[in-house]
């Protein structure tokens, strides 16, 4: 079965640089979550999308923003970026109808700021 | 805002024995979801088991169940016979039923160690 898919698996870039993480969701589902979680800490919720919109947002510094496009994948994009956003970023989707209230997680991006 | 608390950061268990993880949570909602998620050393994301709160029974999943109280908003889960692939990070998670696109809640999490 296909599942959530992210890219990179890992980044590695320099203060003040700038990233972007991509999340490919399960076929069928309309809503994609992104989360943050930092070593040893448990994930924090910084954005969702629904049908193409933003729809809940959490923790998400203003340096940070994502969209979710018509192929309802999504982009998290991160700007000036700082040595406390190394951390491993999820994605997460769930489907239309069915078994909403499920999240499905891809691997993860560990991203390092060196 | 709700939250949820897991109060044992670290649990040992000898493998084949029983073990019970406990987990809390506070919320103004009274209709909502529970999931128990395990991350192990890969760090991929697993869903365990989940229980919806206008449920009374409570879920099971092969050896996996729990125990759901909602009026002490307790929900502990049960691992039978385990086993060294079971040595995770547990994170007890909670979801409003309300609708939209809210994220999940997780606890701190518990480390699981199964002795052999």
């Amino acid at each position: 079965a296909a599942g959530v898919i992210q890219s990179p698996r890992h980044l590695i870039k320099e203060k003040r640089e700038t990233a972007t993480l991509k999340c490919y969701p399960i076929p069928r589902h309309d809503t994609v979550y992104w989360y943050q979680q930092g070593p040893g800490q448990d994930p924090q919720f910084l954005i969702s999308f629904y049908e193409k919109m933003q729809s809940d947002k959490g923790s998400i510094p203003d340096r940070f923003s994502a969209q979710q496009f018509s192929d309802y994948h999504s982009e998290l994009n991160m700007s000036s970026l700082e040595l406390g956003d190394s951390a491993l970023y999820f994605c997460a989707s769930s489907p239309t109808v069915g078994t909403t209230e499920k999240l499905f997680f891809g691997s993860g991006t560990q991203l390092s700021v060196l | 805002a709700q939250t949820v608390t897991q109060s044992q950061p670290e649990m040992s268990v000898q493998e084949a024995e029983t073990v019970t993880l406990s987990c809390t949570y506070d919320t103004s909602e009274s209709d909502y979801y529970l999931f128990w998620y395990k991350q192990p050393p890969s760090r991929q994301m697993i869903l365990v088991i989940r229980q919806e709160a206008y449920k009374q029974q409570n879920a099971t999943e092969n050896r996996f169940s729990v125990n759901f109280q909602k009026a002490a908003k307790s929900f502990s889960l049960k691992i039978s016979d385990s086993q060294l692939g079971d040595a995770a990070m547990y994170f007890c998670a909670y979801r409003s039923a309300r609708g939209g696109a809210d994220g999940l809640t997780f606890g701190k999490g518990t480390h699981l160690i199964i002795q052999p």
